[in-house]
């Protein structure tokens, strides 16, 4: 079946530093995929997204692009803020007529520091 | 506001009591879902709904029952809770057709429920 792996965190940063979080899935269609991210007490809320192979997606200084032949979907910041600490989930959705699931992966948690 | 909504936002009760959690959504999504979040495992699906009167199960869906009787409203049903079903739940929306695996989820601000 489907699934999605993202790197162990918690992942501790100094405000100015580059991001990387990975996310890698297996997949047997062609989903789209999604970065969510999850502020302290709130619900869920889309970062960005791409929906076919070398789509890059981008928001608030985020990147991420989908790459097939890797089944990657890599997160990345060049320069991290305190604000953006919380906790970021990479997931997939594949829709069929008669099927359509979403899938996440385990999160990871990122603290950014003065 | 567009926006997804659940209630109760806390809940503590005991085992084996029946609870209902509610969901509703006020952008006319076709696509309904439920998740529970528990640490380490992310968000694992329950039940999703495509459209009202269409359901089916996530991952994780013993325990649990839904209902999609009309478009905006996705209640979640846990006819004897027990304690391994403490967890955070989020209800999600979205919209469905074309190339509806582009379309993002938005989240109701989930329900914290404890099972004693």
């Amino acid at each position: 079946g489907n699934s999605v792996t993202q790197m162990e965190g918690p992942v501790t940063l100094s405000e100015e530093a580059f991001l990387t979080i990975n996310c890698t899935y297996t997949a047997t269609g062609y989903p789209s995929l999604f970065w969510y991210v999850q502020y302290p007490g709130e619900g869920l809320q889309l970062l960005l997204k791409a929906t076919k192979a070398d789509d890059k997606g981008s928001n608030k200084g985020f990147e991420a692009t989908y790459r097939k032949e890797t089944t990657s979907f890599h997160l990345e910041k060049g320069s991290v803020q305190v604000s953006d600490s919380a906790v970021y989930f990479c997931a997939l959705r594949e829709v069929k007529t008669s099927y359509d699931k979403v899938i996440f992966g385990p999160g990871t948690s990122l603290s950014v520091i003065p | 506001e567009a926006q997804v909504t659940q209630n109760p936002r806390y809940l503590i009760t005991v085992t084996g009591k029946k609870l209902t959690v509610t969901c509703s959504q006020n952008m006319n999504h076709e696509y309904m879902s439920w998740y529970r979040q528990d640490p380490g495992l992310g968000l694992r699906q329950i039940y999703y709904s495509m459209n009202v009167e269409v359901t089916d199960k996530g991952d994780v869906p013993e325990g649990y029952k839904v209902s999609r009787k009309e478009k905006r409203n996705f209640p979640l049903i846990l006819e004897s809770p027990s304690p391994n079903q403490t967890s955070l739940y989020f209800c999600a929306s979205s919209l469905r057709g074309g190339s509806s695996s582009y379309n993002e989820q938005f989240f109701g601000p989930g329900t914290r429920l404890t099972v004693l």
